[in-house]
């Protein structure tokens, strides 16, 4: 069974940089997998930040940059804001149509 | 503005079934793939089911294979997903989540529906 991995949570300071990671459990994430990064605050719809490794959805703003380091996924948050205070889920897609959800990241921002 | 409405949600007893809509707006429907993501109360988000563009194709998770059925209507602009044999483990809010690349990757997010399986 393919298991996504994430930091269950991460706290940074105001205004600084934080960079959250998408695993696999037995193999590398590459751009294959599509890698979308969603920012979801309790009670609230999901909002896609980042798909197909590193595109902005719209009215992102680039404080939010996705990446692939060394055999991750990567979300880097800068010039972090209080409401980027919320999880934040990675989505690999795995082939044959299939997609898989990390379990999450909750990012507290004090 | 792109949109998706999701209805059809509600309280259901275990062994039930339900149909869910998810109305799309202020875009080419045909043009895209579709999903269903659920999330559980206080759990993560989990991928449900896709479907191309064209209906033709539709992709389930383990957990609802053979249960769950997604199609579309393209004249309509609407995605369906039709839900049997529900189960507890099924409650949840259900959204759909427009694809981007294929059912690769998803950008536009609807606001959910509840399910609820009572047992």
């Amino acid at each position: 069974q393919t298991v996504v991995t994430q930091e269950p949570s991460f706290s940074v300071s105001p205004g600084g940089t934080v960079t959250l990671t998408c695993g696999l459990s037995s193999a590398s994430v590459s751009t294959s997998h599509y890698p979308t990064w969603c920012q979801q605050t309790p009670g609230q719809a999901p909002r896609t930040l980042i798909y197909n490794t590193n595109i902005r959805s719209s009215g992102v703003p680039d404080r939010f940059f996705g990446s692939i380091l060394g055999n991750k996924a990567a979300l880097t948050v800068s010039g972090a804001q209080a409401d980027d205070e919320s999880h934040y889920y990675c989505v690999l897609y795995m082939g044959g149509g299939i997609s898989v959800f990390g379990g999450g990241t909750k990012l507290t921002v004090l | 503005e792109v949109q998706l409405l999701e209805s059809g949600g509600g309280l259901v007893q275990a062994g039930g079934s339900l149909r869910l809509s998810c109305a799309a707006s202020g875009f080419i429907f045909s043009n895209y793939a579709m999903n269903w993501v659920r999330q559980a109360p206080g759990k993560g988000l989990e991928w449900v089911s896709a479907i191309g563009a064209g209906g033709s194709t539709t992709y389930y998770a383990e957990s609802v294979k053979g249960r769950f059925t997604v199609s579309r209507d393209n004249s309509r602009n609407t995605l369906y997903l039709e839900m049997l044999s529900l189960r507890a483990d099924d409650t949840a809010i259900y959204f759909c989540a427009r694809g981007v690349s294929g059912v690769a990757s998803v950008d536009v997010w609807g606001q959910g529906t509840t399910v609820t399986v009572s047992s």
